[in-house]
């Protein structure tokens, strides 16, 4: 069985700074992506970011970064320079070859201070 | 529209009442979830569409919970003789791929049930 685990349920940063949010996951399949999705209050959520297993370069959109440790099973989030607008809660989801389904965690409240 | 269309944006039922919730999804995507969102937690997977074919419906709770998608594009989930466990987010994505693994999941805004 797949699973994802967000341990984390809230944190918050001063603008400007940088944090750093953290998922696990276990899954035995060896093709597999890992998503980090963003749902602000009271709007839909977005995809922010996502890894392919079998690239070992950690991905990266514009203030938005990945720590992709596959041996550990670990796929953490860093947000740097936070902005207002990053206030939301962010999930990591699994999904991989032998399912069509994403496997969510629980998800981290990131609220961003003034 | 531009965007995964759900509606309504709020219901709520008393208990024993049947509900329907539909999705309106990205004009062309092949693939459709529905997910359910309880307070506080993360999505669980409900169902799977791949055009008119519902290919996974693991999800879904007990029998009380049907969705359908006969023409491929707008999705109905119905819940029959709701009760108060199914009061919940209920999110509606869309994906272009198919087959792919690493497709976007594109969402609606869900719709809120509450059930009294």
């Amino acid at each position: 069985a797949q699973t994802v685990t967000q341990s984390q349920p809230e944190m918050s940063v001063q603008e400007a700074e940088t944090v750093t949010l953290s998922c696990t996951y276990d899954t035995s399949e060896n093709n597999y992506y890992l998503f980090w999705y963003k749902q602000p209050p009271s709007r839909q959520m977005i995809l922010v970011i996502r890894q392919e297993a079998y690239k070992q370069q950690n991905a990266t959109e514009n203030r938005f970064s990945v720590n992709f440790q596959k041996a550990a099973k670990s796929f953490s989030l860093k947000i740097s320079d936070s902005q207002l607008g990053d206030t939301a809660m962010y999930f990591c989801a699994l999904r991989t070859s032998g399912t069509y389904k994403y496997i969510f965690g629980t998800g981290t409240r990131l609220k961003v201070l003034a | 529209g531009a965007g995964v269309s759900q509606s309504p944006r709020y219901k709520v039922a008393k208990r024993g009442q049947d509900v329907a919730l539909r999705c309106d999804p990205i004009s062309g995507h092949v693939s459709l979830f529905w997910y359910q969102q309880a307070l506080g937690q993360g999505p669980e997977f409900l169902t799977y569409f791949q055009n008119e074919a519902q290919l996974d419906k693991s999800g879904l709770p007990s029998d009380r919970f049907f969705a359908e998608r006969p023409e491929g594009s707008v999705s109905t989930l119905k819940i029959q003789r709701t009760q108060q466990e199914d009061s919940a987010v209920y999110l509606c994505a869309s994906s272009l791929a198919s087959g792919g693994v690493g497709g976007e999941l594109f969402f609606g805004e869900g719709s809120r049930l509450t059930v009294l």
